[in-house]
């Protein structure tokens, strides 16, 4: 099955400064990889998301590279503010289309956003 | 619509006790998840629905568990005999077939098994 790892568990940074986060999967067949932010207490909010027929996307302050033929994708955050700091998390599926769209998710990177 | 709603919140329960949560899914998503989330982890795949069809079982989902969607609304998820192990964060999502494939989540219901 498919297998996603999640690169660091842990990040700091000063606000204002740019954040990455990595993820590589194993599944050549994945098509899609959403991106999540879970604040404490809470359910996993989805942030952006990219499908394989892409290379990158943009929303704002936030963007998503991917790339098949290494199969890594990253979240980009830009100007990062404390707000952001919670535990983002990237996943993969194969399901786009007819099939069941389960996800399979990395292990969490805990962003912490110093003032 | 306001989102996807888990019931309860919180659950402490004994060992060998049996325990049911609800989930309302958002009502035009015609597609229901269950997950399990430990502490420090992501979240892993149990079951889905297509309307009150369950499509997949994750390998995860013992024979202890079992969960239903009777009129394609909201699902139920009991755990019978519940073990230490069971303890962790029950998430519930919700998706549609049609346009965006994004799934909302609920905010989970966290099970304690003392």
């Amino acid at each position: 099955g498919e297998n996603v790892e999640q690169h660091p568990s842990t990040l700091s940074v000063q606000e204002g400064d740019s954040a990455v986060i990595k993820c590589t999967y194993s599944d050549s067949a994945s098509n899609y990889f959403p991106w999540y932010k879970q604040e404490l207490g809470k359910g996993p909010q989805l942030i952006i998301d990219i499908r394989s027929n892409v290379g990158e996307k943009k929303d704002q302050r936030i963007a998503v590279t991917l790339n098949k033929t290494a199969k890594h994708f990253s979240l980009h955050i830009t100007e990062t503010q404390p707000e952001d700091s919670a535990v983002y998390f990237c996943a993969a599926s194969t399901g786009l289309g007819n099939a069941g769209n389960m996800l399979t998710f990395g292990g969490g990177t805990r962003l912490m956003v110093k003032p | 619509d306001t989102g996807v709603s888990q019931d309860p919140r919180h659950k402490i329960t004994k060992r060998g006790q049996n325990v049911t949560f609800r989930c309302d899914p958002i009502s035009e998503h015609n597609r229901l998840y269950w997950y399990r989330q430990t502490l420090g982890q992501g979240p892993e795949f149990l079951t889905y629905f297509q309307n009150e069809a369950q499509l997949e079982k994750s390998r995860l989902l013992s024979d202890r568990f079992s969960a239903e969607r009777p009129k394609g609304s909201f699902s139920t998820l009991e755990i019978q005999r519940t073990e230490q192990g069971d303890s962790a964060m029950y998430l519930c999502a919700s998706s549609s077939t049609q346009g965006d494939y994004g799934y909302t989540f609920g905010s989970g219901t966290r099970l304690t098994v003392v």
